[in-house]
């Protein structure tokens, strides 16, 4: 069965509004979790490493304060999108580490479309 | 040059044929190699584990790295219409992080 869930799992908004995504571990607690963009026929994108108790660290080129995250306990984190534009839809995905921490486990994704 | 690459396709083959799927890399500080499944619309499943160079079987799936060559592939026997889908590459260097691949969407067809 799933180990990651996400929620929701579409969302459609208006284009100047903020967008929470939840990523949650289900079987196992995580002290940190990956949050990835995926545009259409494209490979993943590392966006940022969310971590429990601390801040989250952006990869180059992603705005912090555009895509909040939220680690807000050892099995959720969230992803905040505020003041979505058309240029942020994507398919955004969570993943957490697993076992001997190099492995990590996807959840099934967020299709984001700004209007 | 990407760190890590591989060829998009798209790649059709007949069922029950045997499939390679290959990527190469830059990066000699890569130790831990991964094979992902993604089918449209849904997140990477992990297929493939490997740990340095060496290969490792499970079922119809077998992968392969070669680190002297940076070059891992993976093969799939008896390919099935169910195996259609995108399959990602991925490796790290320990720290968690991994760099994905392109991606090669491959289609069985019955």
């Amino acid at each position: 069965g799933a180990v990651v869930s996400q929620h929701p799992s579409w969302v459609i908004c208006k284009s100047g509004t903020s967008v929470k995504i939840e990523c949650r571990s289900l079987d196992f607690q995580a002290t940190t979790m990956f949050w990835y963009r995926q545009f259409p026929k494209q490979s993943l994108m590392l966006m940022a490493t969310s971590n429990e108790g601390s801040k989250a660290t952006y990869e180059q080129g992603v705005e912090k304060d555009k895509f909040l995250i939220n680690h807000a306990s050892l099995t959720l984190s969230t992803l905040t999108v505020t003041s979505a534009h058309p240029e942020d839809s994507s398919f955004y995905i969570c993943s957490v580490p697993r076992g001997s921490q190099e492995t990590q486990y996807f959840g099934p994704g967020t299709r984001l479309l700004v209007l | 040059q990407k760190e890590v690459e591989q060829d998009p396709g798209p790649l059709s083959v007949p069922e029950g044929a045997i499939v390679s799927l290959n990527c190469t890399y830059s990066n000699s500080a890569f130790q831990y190699f991964m094979w992902y499944r993604q089918y449209s619309r849904k997140g990477p499943e992990l297929l493939m584990y490997t740990y340095s160079s060496g290969n490792k079987e499970d079922g119809r799936f077998t992968a392969q790295v070669d680190k002297s060559s940076k070059y891992i592939s993976l093969f799939i026997r008896d390919s099935q219409p169910s195996d259609s889908a995108t399959y990602l590459c991925a490796m790290g260097r320990g720290a968690q992080k991994l760099v994905f691949g392109q991606g090669t969407r491959l289609t069985i067809n019955p």
